[in-house]
């Protein structure tokens, strides 16, 4: 099945620093890839979708300068939070769409960041 | 996309079916019924989905109402692995979102 997977799994920084998330399609080219967060005890929440040689589309709320998304390759899109501070402490979940006859989406193992 | 309602929680023994409900009764002629659950700490995991016939495969089974206006996922024979939070999303086939709305939290008892 597809795979897909995320970089790191988990991750501390202190405030005021960028970190960056990366999200590869292992075994197909994903065109789509998306971006989630979900913080603790909630459901997902859809950040923004990366369309690969585009710019990202983001959800309303969703400061485009804060969360840097780049899609530059058909198996590789990345998140980088800018400027980090504790609230944006969450798991970060990707996913990507691949076309088997229709589209379905293949998500990652997600990524938990801290902020200190 | 169309909304749908899930119970908050629910529970259910090992070994015994599990039968998660999901009502989209505003469910759109294109929109297809698809599941997902997440175990803790990990991302959604794709279960099934369905348009309006009955499908199975080795994880469920999708049971949509002839109406379409709601749909029940069965679990046949639920594992301690199966505890989970299940997401039942309408969504038109193609379409590039995916909604997650708040879930049931499924909890199977030893």
């Amino acid at each position: 099945g597809a795979v897909v997977s995320q970089h790191p799994s988990w991750v501390i920084c202190k405030s005021g620093t960028s970190v960056k998330i990366e999200c590869r399609s292992l075994d197909f080219q994903a065109t789509t890839m998306f971006w989630y967060r979900q913080f603790p005890k909630q459901s997902l929440m859809l950040m923004a979708t990366s369309n690969e040689g585009s710019k990202a589309t983001y959800e309303q709320g969703v400061e485009k300068d804060k969360f840097l998304i780049n899609h530059a390759s058909l198996t590789l899109s990345t998140l980088t939070v800018t400027s980090a501070h504790p609230e944006d402490s969450s798991f970060y979940i990707c996913s990507a769409r691949e076309y088997r006859g229709t589209y379905e989406q293949y998500f990652g193992p997600g990524t938990r960041l801290t902020v200190t | 996309d169309a909304k749908t309602t899930q119970p908050p929680s629910m529970d259910c023994a090992e070994g015994r079916a599990a039968n998660l409900p999901c009502n989209h009764s505003t469910i759109s002629g294109n929109e297809y019924v698809y599941w997902y659950r997440q175990i803790h700490s990990q991302g959604p995991q794709y279960i099934i989905h369905g348009l309006k016939n009955n499908e199975t495969n080795e994880m469920a089974s999708l049971i949509i109402t002839e109406d379409r206006k709601s749909s029940t996922l069965i679990l046949p024979h639920a594992t301690l692995r199966d505890t989970a939070v299940y997401y039942c999303i309408a969504k038109i086939q193609g379409a590039q979102k995916l909604v997650f709305g708040q879930g049931t939290r499924l909890t199977i008892n030893p």
